[in-house]
């Protein structure tokens, strides 16, 4: 069974750091672009940021471009996404996804149960 | 960017009515490379993750009940549930991924 698990979210004040972590299993993770969404309270689904399967290519959303990075470890499993230089507007349940395919260009057709982050004094 | 609407904001359905979501692209999300539109539908229930509901904005997804189906292409496209059920009051969302920033329609709340 496909499966992803998010971890590391939590409370941070703003211009703070937090590193999300994506463990995923059932599936060969390094032939498959992985994506991070995230939803605000209130508010919609906003992509955040693609990586594809060999880790080679990365793309953001303008929104967190030079504040946040996205990595994975294929020996482990696991998808990354450093977040700093924090804002209370990054307040989110952040969200990792299964690309189709190795292209970022896929659907996201498994996704994680989220990681809450919240950015508060 | 491409800019993603849809319409309506909300809709109220009776059980066993259609409901019917539409969803526009500022362009044409059809890639010439695969004559594949690069747009998908997301189902949302509270407290869980987005499901994927269609990709190629009409394949529908393993495990997707067929009263749910998938049209459009180019720019305009629309998610239609045939005959609405209790367990498909959600928020459903389009996104493109023809191009980045991947972007996502601002969704459709559905509801009874």
């Amino acid at each position: 069974e496909v499966q992803l698990l998010e971890s590391g979210g939590g409370l941070v004040q703003p211009g703070g750091s937090l590193r999300l972590s994506c463990a995923a299993s059932g599936f060969t993770f390094s032939s498959y672009a992985m994506k991070w969404v995230r939803r605000a309270p209130g508010k919609g689904l906003e992509w955040v940021s693609s990586i594809t399967g060999g880790g080679d290519k990365t793309y953001y959303a303008d929104s967190v471009k030079g504040r946040f990075t996205v990595s994975r470890d294929n020996s482990k499993n696991t998808l990354f996404l450093q977040l700093n230089s924090l804002r209370a507007e990054d307040t989110a349940e952040y969200y990792c996804a299964k690309g189709h395919s190795a292209s970022p260009y896929s659907a996201m057709g498994v996704w994680g149960q989220g990681t809450a982050v919240t950015v508060s004094s | 960017d491409i800019v993603m609407t849809q319409s309506p904001d909300s809709l109220a359905v009776s059980l066993g009515e259609r409901a019917t979501i539409n969803c526009k692209s500022s362009q044409s999300v059809l890639h010439s490379s695969n004559n594949k539109n690069f747009l998908t539908w997301y189902q949302q229930k509270p407290g869980q993750p987005p499901k994927m509901l269609f990709y190629w904005a009409s394949t529908r997804e393993s495990g997707v009940p067929d009263r749910f189906s998938g049209s459009g292409s180019g720019t305009d496209f629309t998610l239609t549930i045939s005959s609405l059920q209790a367990e498909d009051v959600a928020v459903y969302y389009c996104q493109q991924y023809y191009s980045p920033p991947f972007t996502f329609g601002p969704g459709t709340n559905v509801d009874i």
